[in-house]
């Protein structure tokens, strides 16, 4: 079945600490793997993708993902958080003929200033 | 990239009224558009799939008789949640893609409260 499963429903860092997010899935065939981002209040945008090439990809704000497929792990990091990264966090994957998303629960993250 | 929109953001209605929610493509022709719920503390529910000119496919224990969807044109999606109830009350949120890829375009919601 296919499945995308975030470890962390909830994260509270300090500022300037380093952040990984847990993202594991199960998908036949070739993926395309998501990071969006939801900030308090705004809707959803695109924190970075990957579809094919080097598995190290980096999005927007400092954000960075790597896919590692022998693991089916796409886990989202990023060095030093701000206070500002305070959001939740969906982690989601499709394929090449299925454009339709399969979301992870998602991870509430909370940066404390 | 893409710009998706949705009105309205915010409506309030009394139990029994039927709401029409649009989603646009502002600057590409949207092929295809999801139609996605968000409950409190949980994530995105996939409601239904439309493509232009043809019927929504709707997911298992979505009522297609309750959350109509029309996909007219290609930058315009409608959902009708019809006889709303209080808990029919959530975040819908739409998106679209304009080709047969990989990335979807988010329009920012609406928030749908039943009195």
């Amino acid at each position: 079945a296919q499945s995308v499963s975030q470890h962390n429903h909830h994260v509270i860092l300090s500022e300037a600490a380093s952040l990984e997010l847990g993202c594991n899935y199960s998908y036949g065939g070739t993926v395309n793997l998501f990071w969006y981002v939801q900030y308090p209040g705004q809707h959803l945008q695109l924190l970075l993708k990957y579809f094919s090439g080097d598995p190290l990809v980096k999005g927007i704000k400092g954000f960075e993902a790597e896919f590692i497929k022998s693991k089916f792990s796409f886990n989202l990091r990023k060095p030093s958080v701000q206070w500002s990264d305070t959001a939740e966090y969906f982690c989601a994957v499709n394929g090449d003929s299925n454009y339709q998303l399969i979301w992870g629960a998602g991870t509430k993250l909370i940066i404390k200033p | 990239g893409a710009v998706v929109s949705q009105h309205p953001s915010r409506v309030i209605c009394k139990s029994g009224t039927s709401v029409k929610i649009e989603c646009r493509s502002l600057d590409f022709q949207a092929t295809t558009m999801f139609w996605y719920r968000q409950f409190p503390k949980q994530s995105l529910m996939l409601m239904a799939t439309s493509n232009e000119g043809s019927k929504a496919t709707y997911e298992q224990g979505v009522e297609k008789d309750k959350f109509l969807i029309n996909h007219a044109s290609l930058t315009l999606s409608t959902l009708t949640v019809t006889s709303a109830h209080p808990e029919d009350s959530s975040f819908y949120i739409c998106s679209a893609t304009g080709r047969p890829n990989n990335e979807q375009f988010f329009g920012p919601g609406t928030r749908l409260t039943v009195l």
